[in-house]
């Protein structure tokens, strides 16, 4: 059985920078069949896609968050991770790993459990 | 990159079914065979129960099916149950950023 679970801190001040960690049981981040995706829920709002990360370490992130956003690969710990830099109350949200099928932009089939992350002082 | 367009709520009463509309373009929704949908109870993480328009999951109940005319992707729950009560987001790929969610429809299940 394929499980995600999320890890980072649940407070970030405004104008630093969030970062949270992925650990996958079940499957690989080596793996070639699925990319691994960082979505995101804003309290009482919809989903956002964040951005994904392959196996080779090739990366595609949403346009709107492109210029803030890093995702990594630690396949020695079978772990994926999240850095947006320079967050404002407007990043407050829930923070979800997922794994993404191929061809990217397809479905995610398995999800974390997700991680809140307020933005404050 | 805007949201698909979904409706905000819908309801029904048990037994019925429910149709949930997903509009996008021919961008996304209307040119590609890549639309999923989620079911997301309060404070959990959403499931996957329709893929590629009308795939369901392994374990998804039958009564979720999916389709698509045009530029809008659609959800049907049959049967509708009491447990199905929760918010439902569609999803598409689209040629601009990858990949787009609808703003979700909450579904009460009356």
């Amino acid at each position: 059985q394929v499980q995600l679970q999320e890890s980072g801190p649940g407070l970030v001040k405004p104008s630093e920078t969030l970062s949270l960690t992925c650990t996958v049981s079940g499957d690989s981040v080596s793996s070639e069949s699925y990319y691994w995706s960082w979505i995101r829920q804003p309290p009482g709002k919809g989903l956002e896609w964040i951005g994904y990360i392959y196996s080779s370490g090739a990366t595609n992130y949403n346009p709107s968050l492109k210029t803030r956003v890093t995702i990594s690969l630690d396949t020695s710990k079978n772990q994926f991770s999240l850095k947006l830099s320079s967050v404002t109350a407007a990043d407050t949200a829930v923070y979800y790993c997922a794994r993404e099928s191929i061809p990217a932009g397809d479905y995610f089939d398995y999800w974390g459990q997700g991680s809140l992350v307020t933005v404050s002082s | 990159q805007s949201a698909l367009t979904q409706p905000a709520s819908v309801s029904g009463s048990p037994g019925q079914s429910i149709t949930i509309s997903c509009t996008g373009t021919s961008s996304d929704v209307g040119g590609y065979d890549y639309v999923s949908w989620y079911q997301q109870h309060p404070g959990k993480a959403p499931k996957l129960m329709i893929y590629r328009i009308t795939y369901r999951p392994s374990g998804v109940s039958n009564r979720f099916s999916g389709s698509k005319s045009g530029n809008t992707a659609s959800l049907t729950i049959s049967g509708l149950q009491a447990e199905d009560e929760a918010d439902y987001y569609c999803s598409s790929f689209t040629n601009s950023i990858s990949l787009v969610f609808g703003g979700g429809t909450k579904l009460t299940v009356l």
